[in-house]
């Protein structure tokens, strides 16, 4: 199993700044990388997908990089409505996808 | 628009069953593989289970081999979940998704809850 660990589990952050989050996965998973963001009480939205591919409708403030083990989400500028919890998802090893744990983005 | 609802869960007692629905609209169902993903309370994201577009591939879990079945009916746009000898760690609110080709998630329902418990 290829497990996908989040830094930092908590990352306090003012509206407007930037923020970055980081995934490692402990093989290479390609560019097979996604990003999910979920709020309280609500299913999860896809972010980015292939590393650094925004999904349908999604804002450029989102931005994915990164290949093989190390991938890192940025939000350029943080809005109200970004404050949530975002996952990383590997699915390289397919069928066997694989999420990290998550990283919350609160309101500093 | 794309649309997955989900139904069926419930409290149950350990070592019970309960059957998922979910209903999809707004897309061609036929055309693609579809999952269930499950998430704990308080908890993070877990795969349980994948059916290709025309039922000839299925996956499971290690955590629900033999104990999950996973089914399709492309006629009535609808994909479940039957779930036996429920665990207390089954516990969980569980998500149907579309699975396009690559194998990420990219429509999900908003969950039904799962309670395993005495």
């Amino acid at each position: 199993e290829i497990v996908m660990t989040q830094s930092p589990a908590t990352l306090s952050v003012s509206p407007g700044e930037r923020a970055t989050l980081s995934c490692r996965a402990s093989q290479s998973v390609s560019s097979n990388l996604a990003w999910y963001q979920q709020k309280p009480g609500q299913a999860p939205r896809l972010l980015i997908y292939g590393a650094s591919t925004r999904a349908t409708g999604i804002p450029a403030r989102f931005s994915g990089s990164g290949s093989g083990t190390e991938f890192t989400l940025t939000i350029s500028s943080l809005q109200s409505e970004d404050f949530a919890v975002y996952y990383c998802q590997q699915y390289n090893n397919w069928p066997r996808r694989t999420f990290g744990q998550g990283t919350k983005v609160e309101i500093k | 628009e794309v649309q997955l609802v989900e139904s069926g869960g419930g409290l149950v007692k350990p070592g019970g069953s309960l059957r998922l629905s979910c209903a999809a609209s707004g897309f061609t169902f036929s055309s693609y593989s579809m999952n269930w993903v499950r998430q704990a309370p308080g908890k993070g994201l877990e795969w349980v289970s994948s059916i290709s577009s025309s039922s000839s591939y299925i996956y499971y879990a290690d955590s629900v081999k033999g104990r999950f079945t996973i089914s399709r009916d492309n006629a009535k746009n609808s994909l479940y979940l039957q779930m036996n000898s429920l665990r207390a760690e089954d516990t969980a609110v569980y998500y149907c998704a579309r699975g396009p080709p690559v194998g990420l998630f990219d429509y999900w329902g908003q969950g039904t809850l799962v309670t395993v418990s005495s």
